[in-house]
């Protein structure tokens, strides 16, 4: 089926420890973006890609780095995990101007 | 820069009442907007967007919103709402030369109760 493929679905990781969460795409959008969505505060975005070979910060990068390996796939690293970074993240492909596809989310505690 | 405000964090009211979502936007240059709804525990799914033409659009399940320039507001409306819309709902805009930007307002938890 067509959309847009996050993995892991959960993780729990210890303060410190690193991660990288993972996204696909299959319907040949340029841009895709990285969420995270915390209670009260809406869904935030942390970078987003235009295009292939292209990235930049959103609202709130910190702690975050990405790589936009090609036109599929764009993830998403936390380098040295943080209690802050407990949320939910989502990763999302809009069709140009008009809808956005989300993935189902991977939801991140970190201990 | 681009930015949205979704005046209501929470909006309870009885099944078969009528519902409005406030949204405003803030943009200097042209807007794509949009409402997203999410259910518990589940990711967006959009209901409506409006792009040009038509201030009014019509959405699925029975939502509509209306794009008022003048007063930057991009309002979400049903006329009788059912138990199985509650769900947290998110208006978002996409302005002009943002590089696809899509930012979203901090949603409003719409509760239905019976």
């Amino acid at each position: 089926n067509a959309g847009v493929t996050q993995t892991p679905k959960f993780q729990v990781l210890k303060t410190g420890q690193s991660m990288t969460l993972q996204c696909a795409q299959d319907m040949n959008h340029n841009s895709m973006y990285w969420y995270r969505q915390d209670p009260g505060m809406g869904l935030r975005l942390i970078y987003y890609s235009a295009s292939e070979g292209t990235t930049d910060k959103g609202e709130v990068p910190n702690g975050y780095n990405v790589s936009r390996l090609n036109k599929r796939e764009f993830s998403l690293r936390l380098e040295s995990a943080a209690p802050s970074q407990t949320s939910v993240y989502f990763c999302a492909t809009p069709k140009g101007q008009g809808r956005a596809f989300f993935g189902q989310g991977t939801r991140l505690t970190v201990v | 820069a681009q930015s949205v405000t979704q005046l209501d964090s929470q909006v309870p009211v009885f099944e078969e009442a009528p519902v409005e979502l406030r949204c405003n936007y803030s943009s200097s240059v042209s807007v794509y907007l949009f409402w997203y709804v999410q259910y518990p525990n589940q990711g967006l799914q959009l209901l409506l967007k409006y792009l040009s033409g038509s201030t009014l659009v019509k959405g699925i399940n029975g939502f509509e919103a209306e794009f008022n320039k003048s007063q930057t507001s991009f309002h979400l409306r049903k006329p009788s709402v059912h138990i199985s819309d509650t769900a947290e709902y998110f208006c978002a805009v996409i302005s002009g030369g943002s590089n696809y930007k899509l930012t979203f307002g901090k949603g409003t938890l719409l509760t239905v109760n019976p």
